[in-house]
């Protein structure tokens, strides 16, 4: 079955500093992985997805994301963040059998922005 | 292109009561799923739909959670009787193609 981990539950950045989201995943076979974000009181809107070929992906909002195999990461980055981008963001991995096409979430890590 | 739809956004109810919740997936799309998102988790698959046929509802606790899509369209989520432990964010979302889900505003349950 898979997994995935994002180990920092709350992060503070300052409007304008950059930032990185870890994700680590636990999936036996090539993994499909997304970022969604959540504004409170909202769904999960994507903001950037992997399925094969290029590592380095690009999404909304200026985000982009790096699938590292070898580390069984797909950290998320952004190179300057604005106070819009407070929110709560979610690493997923997909897995599509006979089962059907589940998405297994991470725990979330809330984004807090300084001014 | 209009997202998915959910109703009631919010719904305060007594434990031991029933509740319904009822999601409008995006037009054409052929799967549905609801999932459980519980205060500082990440959301849990509860049930997926294709078309009218359940493709997957393994960690529905059935005693309790019920759930219809009837015509292949809308659906329904009803919890009968609710607990205090059932209090959550239920979300629904549907996909076209394989790979890429849309999910509604969800449906904010509190159980006293």
């Amino acid at each position: 079955a898979q997994s995935v981990t994002q180990p920092d539950i709350h992060i503070t950045v300052s409007e304008g500093a950059s930032l990185e989201l870890r994700c680590n995943y636990s999936y036996g076979a090539t993994p499909y992985l997304f970022w969604y974000v959540q504004s409170p009181g909202q769904g999960l809107q994507l903001l950037l997805k992997y399925f094969s070929g290029d590592t380095l992906v690009q999404g909304i909002k200026g985000f982009e994301a790096e699938f590292k195999r070898s580390q069984s990461s797909f950290n998320l980055r952004k190179p300057s963040v604005h106070w819009s981008d407070a929110a709560e963001y979610f690493c997923a991995v997909g897995a599509w059998d006979n089962a059907g096409n589940m998405l297994t979430f991470g725990g979330g890590t809330r984004l807090m922005v300084k001014p | 292109e209009a997202g998915v739809a959910q109703s009631p956004r919010y719904k305060i109810i007594e434990k031991r009561q029933s509740v319904a919740f009822w999601c409008n997936p995006i037009s054409g799309h052929a799967t549905l799923y609801w999932y459980q998102q519980i205060l500082g988790q990440g959301p849990k698959l509860l049930i997926q739909f294709q078309n009218n046929g359940v493709v997957d509802d393994s960690q529905l606790p059935k005693d309790r959670f019920s759930a219809e899509r009837l015509k292949g369209v809308d659906s329904t989520l009803k919890i009968q009787p609710a607990k205090l432990e059932d209090s959550a964010v239920y979300l629904c979302a549907s996909s076209l193609v394989v790979r890429e889900q849309f999910f509604g505003p969800g449906t904010r349950l509190t159980v006293l």
